[in-house]
């Protein structure tokens, strides 16, 4: 079993839908948590970053940690084309991991936004 | 503008030639990171560098190697011993390595590997 598991999609959605995008992790030490986006033929930006369970809002983009069910979720509301990407999730378990603290990936959803 | 540039964007060599892929940051970032991309295998980890003339390997270093000789650059050789060297390989960086604290990461455009 991966440690981090996210489902590759695709998922194509018109526009204006509202998108949910999941990951599930095992290891319960994870504590810091990202999103980023990812364009064909680009390098990944950073979207969202959250620290332990709750949620963070900006803009479109809402980002749900559930430490308790080890499951996160980035919302996208009034989807747009331009949202049409690769979403990866990224988490780490920071200073609970002793020297071992780099980011472990999902495998990232794709994301089609049909006009 | 702050940020990471790796180059080429796209580069060609032959079997059994090594090839040296450039990043660069003006971030004053103190960590570096290179990973390989390949279709369904996610980010894979090559190698990564905490701060000057320090690195450590990743989960797929064979096959690779790399310097840290300045905080700005963290040049990534592909050796003719790795056996599947066509990839998107991508460099990040963090304000700061795996030791002092979480390690959001910021990338660069990377730069597509073929080899023929």
């Amino acid at each position: 079993q991966k440690e981090v598991e996210q489902d590759p999609g695709p998922l194509s959605v018109p526009e204006g839908a509202i998108v949910s995008l999941n990951c599930t992790y095992s290891n319960s030490a994870f504590q810091y948590f990202m999103w980023y986006r990812q364009y064909s033929r680009k390098g990944p930006e950073l979207l969202m970053y959250t620290y332990s369970s709750g949620n963070k809002e900006d803009g479109r983009f809402t980002a749900q940690v559930d430490k308790s069910s080890k499951y996160i979720s980035l919302f996208i509301r009034d989807s747009q084309p331009s949202d049409s990407a690769t979403y990866l999730c990224a988490m780490s378990a920071g200073e609970n991991a002793g020297n071992n603290r780099k980011l472990i990936w999902g495998l990232g959803t794709s994301l089609a936004v049909n006009p | 503008d702050g940020g990471i540039t790796q180059s080429p964007k796209y580069l060609f060599r032959k079997e059994g030639q090594n090839v040296t892929l450039s990043c660069e940051q003006n971030l004053n970032h103190d960590a570096m990171y290179w990973y390989r991309q390949d279709p369904g295998q996610g980010l894979r980890l090559i190698y990564y560098s905490q701060i000057v003339n320090d690195f450590q390997k990743g989960d797929i270093a064979e096959g690779y190697s790399v310097s840290r000789e300045k905080k700005e650059s963290f040049p990534l050789t592909v050796t003719s011993a790795q056996k599947n060297p066509t990839a998107f390989y991508l460099c990040a960086s963090s304000i700061t390595g795996y030791r002092t604290s979480n390690t959001e990461a910021f990338f660069g455009q990377g730069t597509r590997l073929t080899v023929v």
